[in-house]
């Protein structure tokens, strides 16, 4: 069965310090998409990132990175040199092609990240 | 274009109580979808829709009912309200593309917290 666990689910970091926010997923298919969403305190979800499973190449966009490994069902996100304003709830996130038609996104449980000054 | 909006942004039933929470989209967007967020569970599908007059039940969809007479609204009705169904409500919208119902990113609206005594 589909499945995404995100297995932190509170990290604090000093203001600087680099941090991996950890996702595993679960499917059959071998066509999906992987995203990570973020919630800040005010509420609201922000796109970061979509990456189809032919995809491997990691990605970097300014101080974010993910790291994408199909060998281990992982799609792990990390944040260099992070910001008090990187603090925020981190939703990683499965869409399925092959065996759904629905286009729901299967959310992890998500990590709440803390940045403390 | 304002993306994907919802209203109202906070709303506080009694048992019993119906209600409709609003969606609207200006991205001319096929496919909308409804969410609900609870602490520790991450989003989960309510009701998803791919064209006016196009309805489907998510993983979650007993106690809401939605309709979509327009592309650009998608409303929820919560025809008798639960305590259980106290919940933040994410409406989001995308784009179709062709049969692959899974492949584009989803926008989320601002979200609709909802209380019910």
């Amino acid at each position: 069965a589909q499945k995404v666990t995100q297995a932190q689910t509170e990290i604090s970091v000093v203001e600087k310090e680099d941090v991996t926010l950890d996702c595993v997923y679960e499917t059959r298919d071998t066509t999906y998409y992987l995203f990570w969403y973020k919630q800040p305190p005010s509420g609201e979800l922000v796109f970061l990132i979509r990456r189809n499973s032919f995809d491997e190449q990691n990605e970097i966009s300014g101080r974010y990175s993910w790291n994408f490994q199909k060998s281990t069902s992982s799609f792990n996100f990390t944040i260099t040199a992070s910001q008090v304003v990187d603090s925020a709830v981190y939703f990683c996130a499965l869409s399925e092609v092959d065996s759904s038609n629905t286009g729901k996104l299967i959310f992890g449980q998500g990590t709440t990240l803390q940045v403390k000054p | 274009n304002a993306g994907v909006t919802q209203t109202p942004k906070f709303q506080v039933l009694k048992t019993g109580q119906s209600m409709t929470l609003q969606c609207a989209q200006d991205m001319n967007h096929e496919y909308m979808s409804w969410y609900r967020q609870d602490p520790g569970m991450g989003l989960r599908l309510i009701h998803y829709s791919v064209g006016a007059g196009i309805t489907d039940q998510g993983e979650v969809p007993n106690g809401y009912n939605v309709s979509r007479s327009t592309t650009e609204d998608f409303p929820l009705r919560l025809l008798s309200a639960a305590p259980s169904q106290t919940s933040v409500y994410f409406c989001a919208s995308r784009r179709l593309a062709g049969r692959a119902l899974s492949t584009d990113t989803q926008y989320f609206g601002p979200g609709t917290r909802l209380t019910v005594l």
